[in-house]
């Protein structure tokens, strides 16, 4: 594998459902972050993964609970999700912070 | 605070003809500048990268931009369109300076349409 891959590709869930979304990167890259895209709107940064440790947390609901326990690779935790949190979710990852990400293909995420 | 502008939610074109799409940024700093362009269901691919060398970028498939300061802009073209370049595109800026500094700004995005 390489780049950056993310699983699974498409996740239905329910609002009460417990589900993980995985990232790993093949990059040697020592940064990694979770954005979100939603319709209509710029991409969001959620979190910010430096060297393992979370340097940035956006303002997210606890209902997303990231965890890195390396630099190749980062998990989303979901949990008690809202409809409104449907949408794609696609992790990147680069080497040195400010500079070109590199996505994955994204997670399409479906709250129901 | 840094900001990107997309002038153009929606542009259409014809095969062949010349793709123009327009970015304005807004940044303390000079900044690094990207395009990515992102296909159905899929993530975004790097197109090309502004980080302070020639002001003229040139990415993969034929797509290039220039950084014009004076006019804050960095507009990306290709001069022939290609069905296979229907995508949505987007233009991002990330500023230079200090150390920690990773804040990466998206803009809206431009879904391009070609015409047979």
């Amino acid at each position: 594998e390489t780049g950056v891959t993310q699983t699974p590709r498409h996740l239905v869930m329910g609002m009460t459902n417990k589900k993980s979304l995985k990232c790993e990167q093949h990059l040697g890259h020592n940064a990694m972050y979770w954005y979100k895209q939603s319709a209509k709107k710029p991409l969001e940064l959620m979190f910010v993964y430096s060297l393992e440790e979370r340097v940035e947390n956006n303002s997210v609901p606890s209902r997303f609970s990231p965890e890195c326990p390396n630099s190749s690779h980062l998990f989303l935790h979901l949990h008690t999700l809202q409809p409104e949190d449907s949408a794609l979710y696609l992790c990147a990852s680069s080497q040195d912070v400010g500079l070109g990400r590199h996505f994955g293909p994204g997670t399409r995420l479906l709250v129901l | 605070a840094q900001s990107v502008t997309q002038l153009g939610s929606h542009v259409s074109v014809s095969e062949g003809a010349l793709v123009l799409l327009r970015c304005n940024y807004s940044s303390s700093v000079p900044p690094y500048l990207f395009w990515y362009v992102q296909y159905p269901n899929q993530g975004l691919q790097l197109l090309l990268k502004y980080t302070s060398a020639a002001t003229l970028v040139k990415g993969i498939n034929d797509f290039e931009a220039e950084f014009k300061k004076s006019e804050t802009s960095f507009h990306l073209t290709k001069p022939s369109a290609h069905m296979s370049d229907a995508a949505e595109y987007f233009c991002a800026v990330s500023d230079r300076e200090g150390g920690s500094n990773y804040k990466l700004t998206f803009g809206k995005g431009t879904l391009l349409t070609v015409n047979p």
